[in-house]
């Protein structure tokens, strides 16, 4: 079945860049995602990528696909102390009947030290 | 900019009892989801839900769970007698068919803690 795989903590000092990976199995699957996750709080869509393109940037953002590999990347440039949080992968598989299911990594835990 | 809305943030209840999970798509979205989060480990698709029933639903989501869009705005989630195994957060999404991907959009949870 469909598995997503993450390191679980990444501490970084801040204004350095922070990368988070990711690895995918289900080689269908139409998009990636990131999502954010406070403290306390809900999952916050970040971006994505289509599976036919390898990289896309926003603003500090800017995420890789090798889809080769089923490798996925999140780097933040000049991290600040408001980007600590959980981050999660997620891979989109069609579930039937127009909806999408998505799995989800065990989510990268982002210390930023200032 | 519209969100999802879920409602009450915190649940307790005693195992055995029964509890309704609510949640506020966003108003023009037709798909609708619960995923779940048990403390420490990963969110986990329940089930997905379009045109009045469902589409799509995982091995977790056995008879003691069942779903239901009573109004045009509201989407709920009813455990008929919780486990303390239930103990998670619980969060609803939402997503749009006309959009050009498949996002899908989280409410802030629901924490539900069964004694």
């Amino acid at each position: 079945g469909e598995d997503v795989e993450q390191s679980l903590f990444l501490s970084v000092r801040e204004g350095d860049s922070s990368v988070i990976n990711c690895t995918y199995t289900d080689s269908s699957s139409t998009y990636l995602y990131w999502y954010k996750q406070e403290p306390g709080a809900g999952l916050q869509l970040l971006t994505y990528i289509f599976s036919n393109m390898d990289m896309k940037q926003d603003q500090r953002l800017t995420v890789l696909l090798n889809k080769k590999d089923k490798h996925l990347s999140l780097r933040i440039a000049d991290t600040q102390t408001g980007d600590s949080a959980i981050y999660f992968c997620a891979e989109s598989n069609y579930s039937g009947a127009g909806s999408y299911q998505l799995t989800f990594g065990k989510g990268t835990k982002l210390s930023v030290i200032p | 900019e519209p969100e999802v809305t879920q409602t009450p943030s915190h649940q307790v209840t005693q195992m055995g009892q029964e509890v309704i999970l609510r949640c506020v798509p966003i108003s023009n979205h037709l798909y609708f989801y619960w995923y779940r989060q048990i403390l420490g480990q990963k969110v986990e698709f329940l089930v997905s839900f379009y045109n009045n029933e469902i589409s799509e639903k995982s091995e977790i989501f056995d008879d003691q769970f069942s779903v239901e869009r009573p109004d045009g705005s509201n989407f709920t989630l009813k455990i008929r007698s919780t486990k303390l195994e239930d103990s998670a957060m619980y969060f609803c999404a939402s997503s749009d068919p006309a959009g050009d991907t498949d996002t899908q959009y989280f409410g802030p949870g629901t924490r539900l803690t069964v004694l």
